[in-house]
């Protein structure tokens, strides 16, 4: 099992709808939870980080981090064709930046 | 500001081949770091560094060697080839400076296969 699930979707939705991307982990540890986009034959660009448990918000996005369930979740309201990438949660624990552990990525289509 | 590049940005190898994937970064950061991206399994951690002349293994170091005499650059290699080393390289550097120490910042990868 890996430490670290993400749904590799595909995962397609209209614009501006609500979308909801997922992970699970299992090394409590982890508390630094992180969410890459990508876009295609890019690398990828960290887009917001949290740490601990909680709720960030930056404009559209929404990162949230539920350390009891071991999930963390990235909301993305609004969702514009721009939007259109692979998103791949990651995290790490206190020690160690150079160390971060990633999900599989949810590829992201979103539809004009 | 040119950040982490990566040369080159294609390759494709025999198998038992050797070769060399650069990587050279800009912005003075003290870490680097090789990943490889398949489908289905995300950025696996190959090698990593946390200053010139010290390296480490990651998650996947098999039948990949580097080094660290610069800042600057972090070389990875290939000494023989195989079709499973078919991958998306990225090399990534972070530093300990600054607000959030968690943020890599990657090249665009280098594309490899390996017939």
């Amino acid at each position: 099992q890996k430490e670290v699930e993400q749904d590799p979707g595909p995962l397609s939705v209209p614009e501006g709808a609500i979308v909801s991307l997922n992970c699970t982990y299992s090394n409590s540890a982890f508390q630094y939870f992180m969410w890459y986009r990508q876009y295609s034959r890019k690398g990828p660009e960290l887009l917001m980080y949290t740490y601990s448990s909680g709720n960030k918000e930056d404009g559209r996005f929404t990162a949230q981090v539920d350390k009891s369930s071991k999930y963390i979740s990235l909301f993305i309201r609004d969702s514009q064709p721009s939007d259109s990438a692979t998103y791949l949660c990651a995290m790490r624990l206190v020690q160690g930046a150079q160390k971060l552990v990633f999900g599989q990525g949810t590829r992201l289509t979103i539809n004009p | 500001n040119a950040g982490v590049t990566q040369t080159p940005k294609f390759q494709v190898l025999k198998t038992g081949q050797s070769m060399t994937l650069q990587c050279a970064q800009d912005m003075n950061h003290e870490y680097m770091s090789w990943y490889r991206q398949d489908p289905g399994m995300g950025l696996r951690l190959i090698h990593y560094s946390v200053g010139a002349g010290i390296t480490d293994q990651g998650e996947v170091p098999n039948g990949y060697n580097v080094s660290r005499s610069t800042t600057e650059d972090f070389p990875l290699r290939l000494l023989s080839a195989a079709p499973s080393q078919t991958s998306v390289y990225f090399c990534a550097s972070s530093t300990d400076r600054g607000r959030f120490t968690g943020e890599l910042f990657f090249g665009e990868g280098s594309r490899l296969t390996v017939l």
